[in-house]
């Protein structure tokens, strides 16, 4: 079973706060994902870490920012909270097995964000 | 038009159906190919996944690819009330995390 987490489940913030959504996992994988999905539509990934200190951004442009400084810890930062922030994040991890089999990933629960 | 595309559903099956799932997509670049079940309000979690063409199986669920026609099927055989969940479909070029390309998935409910 994975063990990866993401706090909190659920955020109602007002616009313009600065907020910051967690992602652990204790499985020591390399690889961390962050993906943005709303209702019925596709997982959109918004930032990916090959491991410590390396960041990328993803295919769908985003406002909010991360973070690698320890292997285990991937956290998401949007500096000032805007309605079209409302969305479902989900954190993912993977092995990172270069040349191996398919690069399983593994996703936490999601954080719903509503931004009023 | 999507990279991925997949019939969203809802789609609702007596329990015990044979339930065919699918996807069509435009890269023919694609070459690894994935199927997630996502239950309400949980993270997806991986259920299948495949390289190139051909069919497999595990358990109830038979994953199968034909690249000629760009369309990936999932079948879940006797389907219980349990398999009730969001079914993505993901697929990509290299073996790399940060290429998955997702569909938009497809609602099921199995109902007993």
């Amino acid at each position: 079973e994975a063990d990866i987490y993401q706090t909190p489940r659920y955020l109602v913030i007002g616009t313009g706060k600065k907020i910051t959504l967690e992602c652990s996992q204790t499985m020591g994988h390399d690889k961390m994902y962050w993906y943005q999905q709303d209702p019925g539509m596709e997982l959109h990934l918004i930032h990916y870490s090959y491991g410590v200190n390396s960041t990328e951004k993803g295919d769908l442009s985003s406002e909010s920012t991360v973070s690698r400084i320890r292997t285990e810890h991937f956290p998401l930062t949007l500096e000032s909270a805007r309605p079209s922030h409302t969305s479902q994040y989900l954190c993912a991890s993977s092995p990172g097995l270069a040349g191996g089999p398919l690069e399983t990933q593994y996703f936490g629960p999601g954080t719903r964000l509503l931004v009023l | 038009q999507k990279e991925v595309e997949q019939d969203p559903g809802p789609l609702s099956v007596p329990e015990g159906a044979i339930v065919s799932l699918n996807c069509t997509y435009s890269n023919s670049a694609f070459q690894y190919f994935m199927w997630y079940r996502q239950y309400s309000r949980k993270g997806p979690e991986l259920l299948m996944y495949t390289y190139s063409s051909g069919n497999k199986e595990d358990g109830r669920f038979t994953a199968q690819v034909d690249k000629s026609s760009k369309y990936i099927s999932l079948f879940i055989r006797d389907s219980q009330p349990s398999d009730s969940a969001t079914y993505l479909c993901a697929m990509s070029a290299r073996n790399y995390g940060q290429n998955f390309v997702f569909g938009p998935g497809t609602r099921l409910s199995v109902l007993p």
